[in-house]
């Protein structure tokens, strides 16, 4: 079957960094992406990894490590606008269709 | 970049009655997507349509219950038929865009639909 595992909740306080892992098991596999999802409103895109390593994007990382079948996103510098869900999701191949985890649901506290 | 239109936002629908939910990109796109996801859950694909073709379902779904139209390049619906209380939840419509090797996914805003 196809799955990916994540954590459900992180809470962390401004300022801070936190980092959500990522664990996929999927029959195809172009590359790893991240979304995030305020209450009540449509997943944005945050990042994409094709390769192994790191992508640096203002504030947020990702990490893909293809051998593993790990990736994580990285959040530094914590703010209070960060509180939502974040989703990572397998981009399984040429039709475009995403595979998504169960979501982490990050509340930043002041 | 893509901008999507979906409408409604939000209905309550009586069982056994059918919704059709709109979707209108703002460029030409080949695939759409249908998502469902429940509150606080994940996102599970629906189907996936092209234009001028059936839409593909994925296991769990079938086009008796959930049929969709493709009539051209920037509009999608699907209908969510004789509803049941097990089919409230967040309908979203996604497309596609590639820049620069990086596929980005939009979504709709989404119909929160309420069966009873």
């Amino acid at each position: 079957g196809q799955s990916l595992e994540q954590p459900s909740e992180v809470t962390a306080v401004e300022g801070a960094i936190v980092q959500i892992n990522c664990t996929y098991q999927t029959s195809g596999f172009y590359g790893l992406s991240w979304y995030q999802q305020h209450d009540g409103g449509a997943p944005t895109f945050l990042s994409y990894n094709a390769l192994d390593g790191l992508e640096e994007t203002g504030r947020f990382s990702s990490f893909l490590s293809r051998s593993d079948s790990y990736g994580y996103l990285l959040l530094q510098e914590l703010q209070m606008k960060d509180s939502a869900s974040y989703f990572c999701a397998v981009h399984g191949g040429s039709q475009g269709n995403l595979i998504f985890g169960k979501g982490t649901k990050l509340s930043v506290k002041p | 970049s893509a901008v999507i239109s979906q409408k409604p936002s939000r209905d309550i629908c009586q069982r056994g009655t059918s919704l059709t939910i709109q979707c209108q990109v703002d460029s030409q796109v080949t695939m759409m997507f249908w998502y469902r996801q429940q509150p606080g859950q994940s996102l599970t694909l629906i189907a996936t349509a092209n234009q001028g073709s059936e839409a593909t379902y994925e296991s769990g779904f079938v086009i008796d219950k959930f049929p969709i139209s493709r009539p051209n390049l920037t509009f999608s619906t699907l209908t969510v038929s004789n509803m049941s209380p097990e089919d409230s939840s967040i309908y979203l419509c996604s497309v596609e865009t590639w820049d620069r090797g990086r596929p980005e996914a939009f979504f709709g805003q989404g119909t929160r639909l309420t069966v009873v």
